[in-house]
């Protein structure tokens, strides 16, 4: 069954503590994406990779952090640095082509308390 | 940079009716448009493109979009509206970043309520 999962579903995080959101994907796909979606906001982009170990920074970066260690996987730290991370975070996946469509994961809902 | 504007944050129809979700764009050179939906608390769904050829792009879910190049636009269409359509629905378009790659940027989204 192919796809692109992430994980947890929802989490919850106190003030000042780093928390790392999992997107894994077996679509064989080169290019993988994080967004960063509040209301009214549409997506904005956080970080993108379109290869093995390389990442560039998107639009709001500052907070976060990423690897791209594997091919399948792009997890995302949201960082204390962070100055208001409570939003729904997707990842996304495509192939490399420029033309091709995103493949989006079910999303996690980050909640500080 | 390429940009995408949703003018409605709202859309209303009744059920059976057509419906019309807006999308005007900004580019320099061709544009590479994206129509994806969402359904709540879920990731986004991709209903069709528009690259080049035809200007009137079919996808999923029997959604269609036209593409307009003299009004800049591409509305996302359905010729009758089913209440599972309520969603919201985001345009994108191929922008290309500093080091040469190519990632879409989203508009800010249009909720489509259908009503029974």
């Amino acid at each position: 069954d192919g796809g692109i999962t992430q994980s947890p579903k929802y989490l919850f995080r106190k003030e000042g503590q780093n928390v790392t959101l999992s997107c894994e994907q077996n679509l064989n796909h080169d290019a993988m994406y994080w967004y960063r979606q509040d209301p009214g906001q549409g997506l904005r982009l956080i970080y993108y990779s379109q290869i093995v170990n390389d990442f560039q920074k998107g639009d709001i970066a500052e907070g976060y952090s990423v690897s791209r260690e594997k091919k399948e996987s792009f997890p995302l730290t949201v960082t204390s640095a962070q100055k208001n991370p409570t939003a729904f975070y997707l990842c996304a996946s495509a192939p490399q082509s420029s033309y091709n469509e995103q493949f989006f994961g079910p999303g996690t809902r980050l909640t500080v308390l | 940079a390429q940009s995408v504007a949703q003018p409605e944050d709202q859309v209303n129809v009744a059920e059976g009716n057509p419906l019309t979700v807006k999308c005007t764009y900004s580019v320099s050179g061709n544009p590479y448009l994206f129509w994806y939906v969402q359904y709540p608390n879920r990731g986004l769904q991709f209903l069709l493109k528009y690259i080049t050829g035809d200007n009137l792009v079919k996808g999923s879910y029997g959604f269609e979009a036209e593409f307009n190049k003299s009004q800049t636009s591409f509305h996302l269409k359905k010729p009758s509206a089913l209440v599972s359509d309520s969603a919201l629905y985001f345009c994108a378009v191929r922008d290309r970043r500093s080091g040469g790659s190519y990632i879409p940027t989203f508009g800010r989204g249009t909720s489509l309520i259908v009503h029974p």
